[in-house]
């Protein structure tokens, strides 16, 4: 079956760690994202790349890192910086078709700070 | 002031029922609208999308999109418990896309 993984699925982080998310895709996509959601609000952009060894800040990358070092790989970084690291990440991979950029999502991690 | 926004909700209906989900935008480079369902702890999936102005249908479902109006919204007749979910719109345009906060639906039986 071809899809985006992301592991774990649940993560607890104690205040002052950094911590690494885990997004793998099997559908040949270039494109990659890493989205945050916040109860009751809509998806942020933290980061994205369009090809291997690049990747561009999206609207909230502070506190955050990347690496695309493979085409199916993109870990997500929350570090110590990131002052309120509690959310759902959701990572994405896209294609082109009929002029729309479609974005697959994973299932998600959910990251609880204590 | 955001670029999109969403009504609120949260929405609860009988089955059956029809449902009307709406968003207002301001970007008027956005040229893609979409819908996205979420169910409870999962990630998003693309429901529909529409080019530009118009209406698309597909079972249940029905998209329109007013550009003039700045407004879109899905319809959703016949509501089945299993439409029970969160709703985002979103809409691509210059190069980026751009969420709704969603609206959680509950379908009562």
């Amino acid at each position: 079956d071809g899809g985006i993984t992301q592991s774990p699925k649940y993560l607890f982080r104690k205040e002052g760690q950094n911590v690494t998310l885990s997004c793998e895709q099997n559908l040949n996509h270039d494109a990659m994202y890493w989205y945050r959601q916040d109860p009751g609000q809509g998806l942020r952009l933290i980061y994205y790349s369009q090809i291997v060894n690049d990747f561009q800040k999206g609207d909230i990358a502070e506190g955050y890192s990347v690496s695309r070092e493979k085409k199916e790989s993109f870990p997500l970084t929350v570090t110590s910086a990131q002052k309120n690291p509690t959310a759902f990440y959701l990572c994405a991979s896209s294609i082109v078709r009929g002029g729309l950029n479609e974005q697959f999502f994973g299932p998600g991690t959910r990251l609880t700070v204590l | 002031q955001k670029e999109v926004e969403q009504d609120p909700g949260p929405l609860s209906v009988p089955e059956g029922a029809i449902v009307s989900l709406n968003c207002t935008y301001s970007n008027s480079a956005f040229q893609y609208f979409m819908w996205y369902r979420q169910y409870s702890r999962k990630g998003p999936e693309l429901l529909m999308y529409t080019y530009s102005s118009g209406n698309k249908e597909d079972g249940r479902f029905t998209a329109q999109v007013d550009k003039s109006s700045k407004y879109i919204s899905l319809f959703i007749r016949d509501s089945q418990p299993s439409d029970s979910a969160t709703y985002l719109c979103a809409m691509e345009g210059a190069g980026k896309s751009t969420f709704g906060d969603g609206t959680t639906l509950t379908v009562k039986p």
